[in-house]
């Protein structure tokens, strides 16, 4: 079955520990991306990546790390700097489809709790 | 004025009602437009995509585009209480810049028996 896996669901860690949210896709997608999702609010892009070896910031990208050394893997590693580390955090995977749209597919997510 | 934008709700329709969710974007360059359902405690579903104006329909799901009042939205026909959830609404804005998406804060519906 093609999809994108996140892993672990659950992740509890004390502050000022970094900590590294695993994302695996197999659809053979070129683009992926990172999401933090807080209670009643929408999806902020924290980093993406177009390709292999490549990826930009997105529009919270302080305290946070990424690499892309695989097309299949996109790990982000939120570090001791990020101020408010608890969240739930998506990965998404996109490719321009028969229709050029770049729609984006989720994976489960990961919710992080720091204490 | 927020990017992408959406009544919070809750939306409440009886069971075998019409939903209909609407998302107004502000870059008139916009060029795809998304809508996912997002079920409490899980990850967005993609539902259904457009990028030209007017009508696109798949199953219960209608989308409605109108570029020129920067203006999306979805109809949910015969509701079921199954469709209760969060919808967003996303807008990938003009070519380049990786392709990314802009959500909307999401609209919550609820569908009474």
């Amino acid at each position: 079955d093609g999809g994108i896996t996140q892993s672990p669901k659950y992740l509890f860690r004390k502050e000022g520990q970094n900590v590294t949210l695993s994302c695996e896709q197999n659809l053979n997608h070129d683009a992926m991306y990172w999401y933090r999702q807080d209670p009643g609010q929408g999806l902020r892009l924290i980093y993406y990546s177009q390709i292999v070896n490549d990826f930009q910031k997105g529009d919270i990208a302080e305290g946070y790390s990424v690499s892309r050394e695989k097309k299949e893997s996109f790990p982000l590693t939120v570090t001791s700097a990020q101020k408010n580390p608890t969240a739930f955090y998506l990965c998404a995977s996109s490719t321009p489809g028969t229709s050029g749209g770049y729609e984006q597919y989720f994976g489960p997510g990961t919710r992080l709790t720091v204490t | 004025q927020k990017e992408v934008e959406q009544n919070s709700g809750p939306l409440s329709v009886p069971e075998g009602a019409i939903a209909s969710l609407n998302c107004t974007y502000s870059d008139r360059g916009s060029q795809s437009f998304f809508w996912y359902r997002q079920y409490s405690g899980k990850s967005p579903e993609l539902i259904m995509f457009i990028y030209s104006n007017g009508d696109k329909e798949d199953g219960r799901f209608t989308a409605q585009l109108n570029k020129a009042s920067q203006y999306v939205s979805l109809l949910i026909r015969d509701s079921q209480p199954s469709d209760s959830a969060t919808y967003l609404c996303a807008v990938r804005k003009s070519a380049g810049g990786g392709n990314k998406l802009t959500f909307g804060t999401g609209t919550q519906l609820k569908v009474e028996l």
